[in-house]
């Protein structure tokens, strides 16, 4: 069982919609991050918060918007998308940034 | 030239067999290294870190090699459920400080 929990698991949504994905883990760490996955691709990073405070963010387009209430809890707001951003979205989390990374088992997203 | 470079394969094997995978990474100012596993529509999960001195865990023996800028991972006694993609990652401690990965090698073991 992973020790990072993303919900929802499965998210459908048309083009207009707002929605939020959600990422939690309890092991302490101190760094989370956001990837995005394409089928055959290997994840892609998106954003890292370290010590909740955003330290990456790689060009994402501001549809994205990323949101670390506290050490535990990651976000990710979604608000028009569009039908390429449809990926499996991974959040993981390591005990600092140059500690391996524990991913949840990712929100599969369809942009409709 | 991608940072973190493998051959995609799919590397076929039987039950039993011993397989290698090789990584090349570009950039020395990469300080650690790690070996994570993917099934398919699954999450990656860490297999292993890798070591200067080499390490290994049961089956898998995992090599660097600093001065050629290689990482490699063997699989001795494969077994079916060692059928996944693995993802050689690297990753510095200074400048952008985030993992980047391999585009995965993939393995199939068959009966």
């Amino acid at each position: 069982d992973t020790e990072v929990t993303q919900t929802p698991k499965h998210l459908v949504m048309g083009m207009t919609n707002k929605k939020s994905l959600k990422c939690e883990q309890h092991m302490g760490h101190r760094a989370m991050y956001w990837y995005k996955q394409k089928a055959k691709k290997p994840p892609e990073l998106m954003f890292v918060y370290s010590y909740e405070k955003l330290s990456i963010n790689e060009s994402v387009p501001s549809r994205f918007s990323p949101e670390c209430p506290n050490s535990s809890l990651l976000n990710l707001h979604l608000h028009a998308l569009q039908p390429e951003d449809s990926a499996l979205y991974l959040c993981a989390s390591s005990q600092d940034r140059d500690q391996p990374q524990h991913f949840g088992d990712g929100t599969r997203l369809s942009i409709l | 030239r991608k940072e973190v470079e493998q051959d995609p394969g799919p590397f076929n094997v039987p039950e039993g067999a011993t397989v290698a995978f090789n990584c090349t990474y570009s950039n020395s100012a990469s300080q650690s290294f790690f070996w994570y596993r993917q099934d398919c529509r699954k999450e990656p999960k860490l297999l292993m870190s890798v070591y200067s001195s080499g390490n290994e865990d049961g089956r898998f023996t995992a090599q660097l090699n600093r001065a050629s800028q290689y990482i490699s991972l063997l699989i001795r006694d494969s077994k079916l459920s060692d059928s996944a993609t693995y993802l050689c990652v690297v990753n510095r401690h200074t400048g952008r400080r985030a993992l980047t990965f391999g585009s995965g090698t993939r393995l199939q073991v068959q009966p």
